[in-house]
């Protein structure tokens, strides 16, 4: 069976700090895709990367940075920085080459960057 | 610029009555999907369509059903509304691509966040 974890339910961190969310995935297929998504108050989830199970390289994207290390099964996002629009809830997504687009999502963390 | 657009943001229904939510999106998509979000559940999958006419069950389709007669418009159906139907939908679309789209992004929209009393 298909799983993403995304332990963290909660984070609160205080402006120009990092911080870093984590996402577990399950799945014994060998080709497969991660994804992020950030959904800010207004509601639309916003698609940040993806990522397919063949590329293990890291991404930066100013300050944003993706770790993917499929020993551990992980796809962990790190903010660099972070600013008050970086509040939000962020979702990790898995999806598998064998099962169209349909995407396996994990049950977010909410990130409150205080000011 | 890409398009999902949900035909309410919020929506007030009475338990029993017939629920309609729509969605268009003007990407030319073939697939498009159903889910609801609820605090500390995530995104839980309703029902996708991969083509017009065609369907397929997600995780939670009990107490819905979904038409697509028209390859840009996607409509979800509450046949008889409950209080545990009192959610945020989302809807989204992405291409079918090679292999049905396994990796392609989904583009949603900004939702509906229906109660039913």
């Amino acid at each position: 069976a298909q799983k993403v974890t995304q332990a963290q339910t909660e984070i609160s961190v205080v402006e120009k700090e990092d911080v870093t969310l984590d996402c577990v995935y399950e799945t014994r297929d060998t080709t497969y895709y991660l994804f992020w998504y950030k959904q800010p108050p207004s509601g639309e989830l916003v698609f940040l990367i993806r990522r397919n199970s063949f590329d293990e390289q890291n991404e930066i994207s100013g300050r944003y940075s993706w770790n993917f290390q499929k020993s551990t099964s992980s796809f962990n996002f790190t903010i660099t920085a972070s600013q008050v629009v970086d509040s939000a809830v962020y979702f990790c997504a898995l999806s598998l080459a064998n099962t169209g687009n349909q995407f396996y999502f994990g049950t977010g963390t909410s990130l409150t960057v205080i000011p | 610029d890409v398009k999902v657009t949900q035909s309410s943001r919020y929506l007030v229904k009475r338990t029993g009555e017939k629920v309609f939510l729509e969605c268009v999106q003007d990407m030319d998509h073939e697939n498009m999907f159903w889910y609801r979000q609820d605090p500390g559940l995530g995104l839980r999958l309703i029902y996708f369509s991969y083509d017009v006419k065609m369907k397929e069950k997600g995780d939670i389709p009990e107490g819905y059903s979904v038409s697509r007669e028209k390859k840009e418009r996607f409509s979800l159906i509450l046949e008889s509304a409950s209080t545990n139907q009192t959610s945020m939908y989302l809807c989204a679309s992405s291409s079918l691509g090679w292999g049905g789209g396994a990796g392609n992004e989904q583009f949603f929209g900004p939702g509906t966040r229906l109660t039913v009393l």
